[in-house]
């Protein structure tokens, strides 16, 4: 039940900047703020970015998130190996009155 | 600092009611939202549910009535029960702290528990 739209997949080189996107609608990225989680390779999710853009103490600040309308974005600057992982959105709807995950991207890092 | 850990029976038949516990450390679970969501191999992430501070609950329509989440503060856990499972409801269960505030967009799923994998099959 994926309502919040991911690229499956994305990739970039070390050092270069990487862009992923979530789309919505209006009743769940257009009226709530977005999430953002990063998923090690057999590891639990954690938070990368909350309320859209700001980001836990820990997490580089080479990771940024924005939203503008029913759409949001993760960049990640200075592309590292590390970084290769799983990325999902995260946002409220206020009609089904549920938390809504994207499909989740994976990053490789080349 | 709070911690998280899942536990419960890893295997399954197909009709069989999943329990799982989450046993929370360093904070009061009456002071904050405890939501449950899953993985199932290879795919994304479901929510499947929470709880508040209140003790109200609030659970993903798409899994048909089946969940019921209940704590136990004197022992400071939260757990699931899911009813009639399927193979489709093989996954890896997390407990996540969801925040404390009353509206969703000021919450957010931190820390997560490790996980644990349940496997239905018969």
């Amino acid at each position: 039940q994926s309502v919040l739209t991911q690229p499956p997949s994305a990739s970039g080189t070390p050092g270069q900047r990487v862009t992923i996107s979530c789309s919505g609608s209006s009743s769940n990225i257009g009226s709530n703020t977005v999430n953002w989680y990063q998923q090690l390779p057999g590891t639990a999710p954690k938070v990368l970015i909350y309320r859209n853009n700001r980001r836990p103490s820990g997490v580089p600040d080479r990771f940024s998130g924005s939203k503008s309308g029913t759409s949001a974005s993760l960049a990640i600057s200075g592309l590292q190996s590390e970084d290769e992982a799983g990325y999902y959105c995260a946002a409220w709807d206020d009609n089904l009155k549920i938390w809504l995950f994207g499909g989740g991207t994976k990053l490789t890092v080349l | 600092q709070v911690q998280l850990q899942e536990s419960g029976p890893g295997l399954l038949k197909p009709s069989e009611t999943l329990s799982l516990t989450c046993t929370v450390s360093g904070v009061s679970i009456g002071d904050y939202y405890w939501s449950w969501i899953r993985q199932a191999p290879g795919k994304g992430l479901e929510w499947i549910g929470y709880m508040s501070y209140s003790g109200s609950t609030n659970y993903n329509p798409s899994l048909q009535s089946r969940p019921t989440i209940f704590r136990d503060t004197s022992k400071n856990q939260v757990s699931l029960k899911l009813g009639s499972v399927s193979t489709a409801d093989t996954a890896v269960y997390y407990c996540a702290r969801e925040g404390l505030y009353y509206y969703p967009s000021e919450r957010w799923f931190d820390p997560w528990g490790p996980g644990t994998l349940v496997t239905v099959s018969s």
